[in-house]
């Protein structure tokens, strides 16, 4: 039962353009949405975060966008750059489990 | 301040063989994780510690063991490889709700 579900094992951008990267969830008890990026041979950094009872957050480039009805979120990045070609997860939190579930991942690809 | 290390960074098996996968961290969380990441999956939860003295079960925990030896330290154990755990495997540790997590750079395991 996959509570995180990121649909698009990849996204190509160019660089300069904007980036939306996309996440669906089942659990409507999630209370805290957060992406995390990876590069190759490293763990995964925290990017930005979003409580449940807000519908956006900015933090510089990165924007990230919660739809409840939809059960949906997504993260912008806008203007895309070279070194924002990563693996992003999705990951949700439920109040007081103290973990968090992962979606499967996206690998952004940013194109001179 | 070296955050999350874990050792090795790399390991092969042969089935049947055991090891332990160390992990530690320096900056005085309270909860720790260990996470598999495979291909098409995202990451895993394997298990978790909330606190110190305690361990719970994630999302996969068949095949694996765990120790919180300290607050700084949290071990996995394969007791008896099999190539189905063949992955990538991350520790993490965390603050707070938990949502905030910081991890290693990974141990990638090969189990032939």
């Amino acid at each position: 039962d996959q509570q995180v579900k990121q649909n698009s094992p990849s996204l190509s951008v160019q660089e300069g353009r904007i980036s939306i990267l996309n996440c669906d969830y089942t659990n409507s008890m999630f209370d805290y949405f957060l992406w995390y990026k990876k590069y190759p041979a490293e763990g995964p950094t925290f990017l930005i975060s979003i409580s449940s009872i807000k519908d956006k957050n900015e933090d510089g480039r990165f924007t990230v966008f919660l739809n409840k009805s939809a059960k949906h979120l997504s993260l912008h990045i806008v203007p895309s750059q070279p070194g924002d070609s990563a693996v992003y997860f999705c990951a949700a939190s439920l109040k007081g489990a103290q973990k968090l579930v992962f979606g499967q991942g996206t690998r952004l690809t940013i194109n001179p | 301040n070296a955050g999350v290390t874990q050792t090795p960074k790399f390991q092969v098996l042969k089935t049947g063989q055991s090891m332990t996968l160390q992990c530690a961290q320096d900056m005085n969380h309270n909860s720790m994780y260990w996470y598999r990441q495979d291909p098409g999956m995202g990451l895993r939860l394997i298990y978790y510690s909330a606190s110190e003295g305690t361990t719970d079960k994630g999302e996969v925990p068949n095949g694996y063991n765990v120790s919180r030896l300290n607050k700084r330290e949290f071990s996995l154990r394969l007791e008896s490889a099999a190539p189905s755990q063949t992955s990538v495997y991350f520790c993490a540790s965390g603050v707070g709700t938990g949502w905030e997590q910081y991890f290693g750079p990974g141990t990638r395991l090969t189990v032939t």
